[in-house]
């Protein structure tokens, strides 16, 4: 399996509260992911990054941030949480020029109250 | 949008093939059909990829159809951990935004 490892696994938080979700890679991928996943939606790409401090919108970006400091680091923060966040989300990686070959994390259950 | 169609579910027996399929007639000439699979909740699994020749690994096989309009994923021994919603999706290879649909969701049955 990749190394890829997502922190916290689970987390219940209120509304207005700022939340960030890691995500940490071992295997020095170019590209990272943040997704999330809802009944009825599927997967939806939230941010990626292709690199060290450059990242880019996906389908569902309003009300996330991200930030790649580290190769093998790729935060997701809300920063005030709302209802509507309340989803499992994550992380995925891939190599350079492999964008379809994704691996994924195991996920973050996040519940906002 | 997910640019591919797949039936909402499947059920199959336990030790025979199971024939996913997934039609995706609008797919360009410079894009790959993937596969991957998502058991219950953990973080969906690459299974395979291919262009326009049939290919096959230790997981599972992919049959594209020769206009590339639709493809087949095959599991040959189908088991009960095999049970899962199977995704197929459609993309060039530099592309960062995969659009996953919501699947066939295969139950093996014993």
């Amino acid at each position: 399996d990749a190394g890829i490892t997502q922190s916290p696994r689970h987390k219940v938080t209120e509304t207005g509260t700022p939340v960030t979700l890691r995500c940490h890679q071992t295997e020095n991928h170019r590209y990272m992911y943040w997704y999330r996943q809802d009944p009825g939606h599927g997967l939806r790409l939230i941010h990626y990054s292709y690199g060290v401090k450059d990242t880019d919108k996906g389908e569902v970006s309003d009300g996330y941030s991200v930030s790649r400091s580290k190769t093998e680091d790729f935060l997701l923060t809300l920063e005030s949480a709302t209802s509507s966040q309340t989803s499992v989300y994550f992380c995925a990686i891939s190599e350079e020029d492999r964008g379809g070959k994704l691996f994924f994390g195991s996920g973050t259950q996040l519940s906002v109250l | 949008d997910a640019k591919t169609t797949q039936p909402p579910s499947m059920d199959c027996a336990e030790g025979r093939a199971a024939n996913l399929p997934c039609n995706h007639s609008t797919i360009s000439g410079n894009e790959y059909v993937y596969w991957y699979r998502q058991i219950h909740s953990q973080g969906p699994q690459y299974i395979i990829h291919g262009l326009k020749n049939n290919e096959t690994n230790e997981m599972a096989s992919l049959i594209i159809t020769e206009d590339r309009k639709s493809s087949t994923l095959i599991l040959p021994h189908a088991t009960l951990r095999d049970t899962a919603v199977y995704y197929c999706i459609v993309g060039a290879v530099n592309n960062n935004d995969m659009r996953f649909g919501a699947g066939t969701r295969l139950t093996v049955k014993p």
